[in-house]
């Protein structure tokens, strides 16, 4: 049974670009979250989807930030017109029930140039 | 705002020492409590879960739960130079999301 699996592992953009980030959950997990983590900080909360629905994005930027997890294929992460302030690693974790442990892909570290 | 606090240390133990490692939370409703170990440029893994009062033992590893005092802690047993990462405590907060608190970066020393 294969993990959660995120692509890529290192993004670099340049400003202005725009940044997608996927996230594969595990198998049969339908809850999907989304953090970013600066170094020596812990995880922030972003983003917290279940099948085609946003349950809560309070923790995500309103402006050129947007998240969706559609009923075929990965989660994605959208970062429009990034900023150098949007340099971080960002880790997809996935829960086969609301409340349940996480399982956590091993991130994308994206550089903006 | 419901928070996660841990203290973010570091905390340095020597090896064989019992480290203890805790967390405090805002939201009393919180029913789900979670310990997760980052090693430096890794991701988080889960090393306990624990959802009632008490204590729960999972080899050197203790999770204690006091939902009055909105406390969650973790020890550690016969500290070994391995266990030195952060360790990140989670809470289910309004049974839906998970949040961490910033962690606790732990060292033990030979």
């Amino acid at each position: 049974n294969a993990g959660v699996m995120q692509n890529p592992r290192h993004l670099v953009r340049r400003r202005g670009q725009e940044a997608r980030l996927r996230c594969s959950p595990m198998k049969g997990h339908s809850h999907v979250y989304w953090y970013r983590q600066l170094p020596e900080e812990g995880l922030k909360f972003m983003v917290y989807l279940q099948k085609e629905n946003i349950i809560d994005e309070s923790g995500m930027p309103k402006e050129r930030f947007s998240a969706e997890f559609p009923k075929e294929g990965p989660s994605i992460l959208r970062i429009q017109q990034v900023v150098r302030g949007d340099s971080a690693a960002y880790f997809c974790a996935s829960s086969p029930d609301q409340a349940e442990k996480l399982f956590f892909g091993s991130g994308t570290q994206l550089s903006v140039l | 705002q419901k928070e996660v606090e841990q203290n973010s240390g570091p905390l340095s133990v020597p090896e064989g020492a019992i480290a203890s490692l805790n967390c405090t939370y805002s939201d009393r409703g919180s029913q789900s409590f979670f310990w997760y170990r980052q090693y430096s440029g890794k991701s988080p893994e889960l090393i306990m879960s624990i959802y009632s009062n008490g204590d729960k033992e999972d080899g050197r590893f203790t999770a204690q739960l006091n939902k009055a005092s909105q406390y969650v802690s973790l020890l550690i047993r016969d500290s070994q130079p391995s266990d030195s990462a952060t360790y990140l405590c989670a809470v289910n907060i309004d049974n839906n999301d998970m949040r961490f608190g910033a962690g606790t970066r732990l060292t033990v020393k030979p």
